[in-house]
């Protein structure tokens, strides 16, 4: 079973409608992260929790909201998703106190389209 | 500025021969480290290999190795007999200690392997 999955795998919805993307791990690790990827620019980074008490904002999270329910679960919401806000959406987890490198692993990746 | 930057958008080799995809990064934070990861057409990012700012040697991984030259801020990858299975996008990314080790990634290096 992998380590990091994310649910739904694909989504295609409306514009306006309200949108949660779910990521969950086994890794056992502390931190997790939210990030886009568009072609051309790489992936950028949405959210990310270090703990369940903690989440900070990463360089695009306007439009965008979180939830850390528990050390494995991670979710994204899109309040009112937009057409811009189409893109592939990866959940990565790291753990410095586990790993001293701090390697970041991501999950399948989540496909969303805003039509 | 660009954190990580990629200046080759695509790439082509030759079937067992060798490549190097070019990553330059910006930092001022002595305590950094340095990752490639590949994306396959599946979409999934797989961590490929990882160096530190205060590693004295390059990194290996198999047939993957990290040219690390620190005073001229590079990280290249160096994949030696390539393979088929190679062809995919492949990402350099940095990990800063002075803000938060938030990950930074780069927009990418399509790589095709020619049979």
């Amino acid at each position: 079973d992998a380590d990091v999955t994310q649910t739904p795998r694909n989504r295609i919805t409306k514009t306006g409608k309200r949108i949660m993307l779910e990521c969950s791990q086994t890794k056992g690790h502390d931190r997790m992260y939210w990030y886009r990827q568009d072609p051309g620019l790489g992936l950028r980074l949405i959210y990310y929790s270090f703990d369940v008490k903690d989440i900070n904002k990463g360089e695009i999270s306007d439009g965008y909201s979180v939830s850390r329910q528990a050390q494995a679960k991670f979710s994204l919401s899109l309040e009112s998703a937009i057409p811009n806000q189409t893109a592939l959406y990866f959940c990565a987890t790291s753990d410095p106190h586990r790993e001293s490198t701090d390697t970041q692993y991501f999950g399948p990746g989540t496909r969303l389209t805003v039509l | 500025a660009q954190k990580i930057t990629q200046t080759q958008p695509g790439m082509f080799v030759q079937e067992k021969e060798a490549v190097t995809l070019d990553c330059t990064y910006d930092t001022s934070d002595p305590s950094y480290g340095l990752f490639w990861y590949k994306q396959p057409s599946s979409g999934e990012m797989i961590f490929l290999i990882y160096q530190g700012s205060y590693d004295q040697q390059n990194a290996t991984e198999g047939r993957y190795s990290l040219n690390f030259q620190k005073a001229r801020k590079s990280a290249n990858l160096v994949i030696s007999a390539s393979q088929l299975g190679d062809s995919a996008m492949y990402f350099c990314a940095m990990r800063e200690t002075n803000t938060g080790n938030q990950f930074y990634f780069g927009t990418g290096t399509s790589l095709t392997v020619i049979p």
